[in-house]
């Protein structure tokens, strides 16, 4: 059985950091692209960033670049993402998501149950 | 403005249908990418429902099933069921493969 389960969310002032994981099992973590997936209040949902397989290769929304970095340790079935210089736009639940194959375009066949990250003074 | 538009709201009463549209605003967005479908109800993980426009995942009920037709996709429940009341979201790639998502539709069980 597939299971994602998010950690790492909290409350966090503007322009601080905050360090999230998502740790995989049930499916060869190594295989298959992963994905962050954000929902701020009242809105619909956000692609953020993605991550091949490998880790060899990354891709971040507009609204994240060069603030966010996705990694991951494939030893650990575990996914990360990396958020400095928060405002408070990005305060939403995050999603790690796994998509159905490794390079895309896929879609997403598993999705945790998030963790809520709240950016404010 | 989304890259794929969807109805803010539907709403349908136990056992009838209802069909939740997706619009790209390219025209080959829908074409060339196809549209995948998610299920959500908040608090929980949202749920593939269908990927590839109109496949469903083992496990998914027949009552739902998707469509594709020139730049628009669409979901489709019958027999309606309370337990479907839910958000629901269409997704796709835009020109720069960039994931993207509808607005999200919520479906309320009269």
């Amino acid at each position: 059985e597939v299971q994602l389960l998010e950690s790492g969310g909290g409350l966090v002032q503007p322009g601080g950091s905050l360090r999230l994981s998502c740790a995989a099992s049930g499916f060869t973590f190594s295989s298959y692209a992963m994905s962050w997936v954000r929902q701020a209040p009242g809105k619909g949902l956000e692609w953020v960033s993605a991550i091949v397989g490998s880790g060899g290769n990354t891709y971040y929304a507009d609204s994240v670049k060069g603030r966010f970095t996705v990694s991951r340790d494939n030893s650990k079935n575990t996914l990360y993402l990396q958020m400095n210089s928060l405002r408070a736009e990005d305060t939403a639940i995050y999603y790690c998501a796994k998509e159905s194959g490794d390079y895309g375009p896929n879609h997403f066949d598993y999705w945790g149950q998030g963790t809520l990250v709240t950016v404010s003074s | 403005q989304s890259v794929l538009t969807q109805p803010p709201s539907v709403s349908g009463a136990p056992g009838q249908r209802v069909t939740i549209s997706c619009t790209g605003s390219s025209s080959n967005i829908v074409a060339r990418y196809g549209v995948h479908w998610y299920q959500h109800l908040p608090g929980t993980a949202p749920k593939l429902l269908i990927y590839g426009n109109t496949n469903r995942p083992s496990g998914v009920p027949d009552r739902f099933s998707g469509s594709k037709s020139g730049t628009s996709a669409s979901l489709a429940i019958t027999g309606l069921q309370a337990e479907d009341e839910a958000d629901y979201h269409c997704q796709s790639y835009d020109s720069s493969l960039s994931v993207v998502f509808g607005g999200g539709t919520k479906l309320t069980v009269l």
